[in-house]
């Protein structure tokens, strides 16, 4: 089967940067999706990566490693609308064509 | 467009009560699905469909059953209410089958079960 790790729980300051780390076990994976979820809406996609490296979009980076079965999401210049829970997920090979979440990172923001 | 809708936004059930919980997208997604969300527990994925007339099962299938006779429509149908059925219910849609690493999501239906 597959699994997502990922801290429950990460606290920063306005202005900072913050890294939120997942790591996974699976025997094989197309790649890496990153989902922001505010209280009460919706899961919205972030960013994927599906090669090792780090992938920009702003002011949010994504990052993955194949090969230590890990990938973290960096958030730049902090902001507090960035508080938010912040979930990995990845398709396997061989799994059909299922998507697997992380328990998801709540990320708290203060002034 | 209006992306992936769903209704009810909330829903209270009786335990054993039935009901269909509504999900439309009008992006002209081959890829739907079906998540629960529980407290630290993350997006469970409970039934997928990879196109018209195909459906399959996810993690946690149980208790649920879908149809997929559109490409637009992916309804989710509780056959008997539980209160372990208590959760808010997410449907996501994405280009196709290759493309499920970015999903769109509804707006969720919160379900009570009593």
């Amino acid at each position: 089967g597959q699994s997502l790790e990922q801290p429950s729980e990460v606290t920063a300051v306005e202005g900072a940067i913050v890294q939120i780390n997942c790591t996974y076990q699976t025997s094989g994976f197309y790649g890496l999706s990153w989902y922001q979820q505010h209280d009460g809406g919706a899961p919205t996609f972030l960013s994927y990566n599906g090669l090792d490296g780090l992938e920009e979009t702003g002011r949010f980076s994504s990052f993955l490693s194949r090969s230590d079965s890990y990938g973290y999401l960096l958030l730049q210049e902090l902001q507090m609308k960035d508080s938010a829970s912040y979930f990995c997920a990845v398709r396997a090979y061989g799994g059909g064509f299922k998507t697997i979440f992380g328990a998801g990172t709540r990320l708290f923001v203060k002034a | 467009n209006a992306g992936v809708t769903q209704t009810p936004k909330f829903q209270v059930l009786k335990t054993g009560q039935s009901m269909t919980l509504q999900c439309a997208q009008d992006m002209n997604h081959e890829y739907m699905s079906w998540y629960r969300q529980d407290p630290g527990m993350g997006l469970r994925l409970i039934h997928y469909s990879v196109g018209a007339g195909i459906t399959d099962q996810g993690e946690v299938p149980n208790g649920y059953n879908v149809s997929r006779s559109t490409t637009e429509d992916f309804p989710l149908r509780l056959l008997s209410a539980a209160p372990s059925q208590t959760s808010v219910y997410f449907c996501a849609s994405s280009f196709d089958r290759e493309t499920t690493d970015t999903q769109y999501f509804g707006p969720g239906t919160r379900l009570t079960v009593l």
